[in-house]
């Protein structure tokens, strides 16, 4: 996992807490992402971002927010945590839009709780 | 609507034998393919990748066959190891798109038992 840095890599929140979930890459990769991990469901994109500046939603975007102001940071916001938010979070970060597939690299995932 | 489908939550193979593992899409606008590895308490690691102008790729141990006609995909490992035990995601992407999105599924837990 080397490039994709993940803080903290533990949280527990209370119901309606704020909290920012950390992600950052040294590849000067343009295309960053956040991932939930949930049993059964699999890896599920909350949003992306194809450069500083421009962000998009993925499949599961409500409850997060995110921003790209620089092309290393690319930070998820919980407004207000839910339970059902409990999940593990993975940042990726990949070299461009076109593919190659072992460009793509996960950070080691944040453990969420939300209680 | 789960546009990537690993049907199989769990899979257990013994030492040396084959272990095959499936993978179904429903989107035909997915031309590229990944199967990714991860274990416990870490991100998940790519393995290797096919694209829809292929029907077979090959990694050492590691084969990927694509059958667009079935929207099916599955990757098989030969002969496995007790260190393959993992958690294995197939992922598709649409290459033309200029989003970039990966879309995984479920994850399927191969076991290999020494």
């Amino acid at each position: 996992n080397a490039g994709v840095t993940q803080t903290p890599k533990f949280q527990v929140l209370k119901t309606g807490q704020s909290m920012t979930l950390q992600c950052a890459q040294d590849m000067n990769h343009e295309y960053m992402s956040w991932y939930r991990q949930d049993p059964g469901m699999g890896l599920r994109l909350i949003h992306y971002s194809v450069g500083a500046g421009i962000t998009d939603q993925g499949e599961v975007p409500n409850g997060y927010n995110v921003s790209r102001s620089t092309t290393e940071d690319f930070p998820l916001r919980l407004l207000s945590a839910a339970p059902s938010q409990t999940s593990v979070y993975f940042c990726a970060s990949r070299s461009g839009t076109g593919f190659s597939g072992n460009t793509i690299y996960f950070g080691e995932g944040s453990w969420l709780t939300v209680v | 609507d789960q546009q990537v489908k690993q049907n199989s939550p769990s899979l257990s193979v013994q030492e040396g034998r084959i272990s095959i593992l499936n993978c179904d899409y429903t989107n035909s606008m997915f031309d590229y393919f990944l199967w990714y590895k991860k274990y416990p308490a870490e991100g998940p690691t790519f393995l290797i990748s096919i694209s829809s102008i292929k029907d077979k790729n090959e990694d050492g141990r590691f084969t990927v066959f694509l059958n667009k006609s079935a929207k099916h995909l599955s990757l098989h490992i030969v002969p496995s190891q007790p260190g393959d035990s993992a958690v294995y995601f197939c992922a598709a992407f649409h290459g033309s798109s200029n989003t970039g999105k990966l879309i995984f599924g479920q994850g399927t837990t191969l076991q290999v038992k020494p």
